[in-house]
């Protein structure tokens, strides 16, 4: 089946206590991408990824990191996560890279709390 | 630059029909379409690519204006599973800009 895996679905943490959010495709896509989602604001893009090793900042990427080492997984790295990164976080995929891609498949969402 | 939607909010009885609008200030390449239901993850509804091509959802139809940068989705004949939180998002430069939705509700 082809899928978006996000994990973990639902983190509680403290300040400055490092975590990573992976995220893994099994569609082979080039393009990823990570959004955060909060009331009102719609979808945010953090950061996304052309194809391995090729990253590029969202709209909203500071406080983030994230790498492409391999084409299937795209993890997000809260290196010293603070109370305003509290929010939903969507991983998300896609057949083609710029120019026009393809249809978005997102994983399931992940809800992060840093307290 | 986020994308603008309108309404933010419609409520609807089962049988009618809604149009949301989806303006940017930037060149486009293409729109998407998604609709969220609560606690979900969104689900692709349609693109509609720079030239005219469409590719998407049979009984959902769109628009798009690229001279003045603004899509909007047709929704005909309204179900309660159209309910949910609609999104446009517009691409331009491998970045899709996603606008802060649209929230549907269908009453029987």
């Amino acid at each position: 089946e082809a899928q978006v895996t996000q994990n973990p679905r639902y983190l509680i943490t403290v300040t400055g206590k490092k975590l990573t959010v992976t995220c893994s495709q099994n569609m082979n896509h080039e393009y990823m991408s990570w959004y955060r989602q909060d009331p009102g604001l719609g979808l945010r893009q953090i950061y996304y990824s052309m194809n391995v090793e090729v990253t590029d900042k969202g709209d909203v990427p500071e406080g983030y990191k994230v790498s492409r080492k391999e084409k299937r997984n795209f993890p997000l790295i809260l290196e010293s996560p603070s109370p305003n990164q509290t929010s939903l976080y969507f991983c998300a995929s896609s057949s083609k890279t710029g120019g026009g891609s393809g249809e978005l498949f997102f994983g399931e969402g992940s809800r992060l709390t840093v307290l | 630059q986020q994308p603008v939607q309108s309404p933010q909010a419609v409520i609807l009885r089962e049988g009618e029909d809604a149009v949301i609008n989806c303006s940017s200030s930037k060149a486009l390449y293409s729109v998407h379409w998604y609709r969220q239901k609560h606690g979900e993850a969104p689900v692709f509804l349609m693109i509609l690519l720079k030239g005219g091509e469409q590719k998407g959802h049979e009984k959902i139809s769109a628009s798009f204006n690229e001279k003045k940068q603004q899509s909007s989705l047709y929704l005909t004949a309204s179900q309660l599973s159209y309910s949910g939180t609609y999104f446009c998002g517009t691409e331009g430069a491998s970045k899709i800009i996603f606008g802060s939705g649209t929230r549907l509700s269908i009453r029987p």
